[in-house]
């Protein structure tokens, strides 16, 4: 079983609005991350949970907050956005074991608009 | 220079043909390589890993030169249904996973 859930699938909400984004994997995997998608673009960084610590945050505004609750949840908090920040946000997940070629698995991803 | 560059297409190609991707990359500390296909408003899906030996996958082939920094992935009698944004990935090592910005195929009937 490679899924990775994320809710919810569409998100939309004004500025002074306080919303959450979810993510849950079962493959034991110990790296989660998450990612913000524009149209015709790949894929950009924002953060990278490795053992539930957050071991890598891209620069990401603070009005992004990330949760990792335990090793199979990953949460995004958001407050205060702007309309720029609407886009495609993924959660991934990739196993981390020595010696072992870590493989990302994507999940559907929650579409965001911010009006 | 870009860590992982592609040819960002348009690549319009007609069923049944043989079309060709390249990705080059700047890190020669690389560790891992994958090819992943986009659909339009879906997530990333994994296609291939790129082994050094090279790999193939029924019509797909993935290929590895570490002297020249490249990969590149073989789609043979192209299908409609492999249209999609095709995203060469490289793992610098640990969870340093750089996309290239993707190449788009259409396959025409």
């Amino acid at each position: 079983d490679t899924e990775v859930t994320q809710t919810p699938k569409h998100l939309v909400m004004g500025m002074t609005n306080k919303k959450s984004l979810k993510c849950e994997q079962h493959m034991g995997h110990r790296a989660m991350y998450w990612y913000k998608q524009k149209a015709k673009k790949p894929p950009e960084l924002m953060f990278v949970y490795s053992y539930e610590k957050l071991s890598i945050n891209e620069s990401v505004p603070s009005r992004f907050s990330p949760e990792c609750p335990n090793s199979s949840l990953l949460n995004l908090h958001l407050h205060a956005l702007q309309p720029e920040d609407s886009a495609l946000y993924l959660c991934a997940s990739s196993q981390i074991l020595a010696g072992i070629q870590e493989t990302q698995y994507f999940g559907p991803g929650t579409r965001l608009l911010v009006l | 220079r870009k860590e992982v560059e592609q040819d960002p297409g348009p690549f319009n190609v007609p069923e049944g043909a043989t079309v060709a991707f390249n990705c080059t990359y700047s890190n020669s500390a690389s560790q891992s390589f994958f090819w992943y296909r986009q659909d339009c408003r879906k997530e990333p899906k994994l296609l291939m890993s790129v082994y050094s030996s090279g790999n193939e996958d029924g019509r797909f082939t993935a290929q590895l030169n570490r002297a020249s920094q490249y990969i590149s992935l073989l789609i043979r009698d192209s299908k409609l249904s492999d249209s999609a944004t095709y995203l060469c990935v490289v793992n610098g090592g640990g969870q340093n996973f750089v996309f290239g910005p993707g190449t788009r195929l259409s396959v025409l009937p």
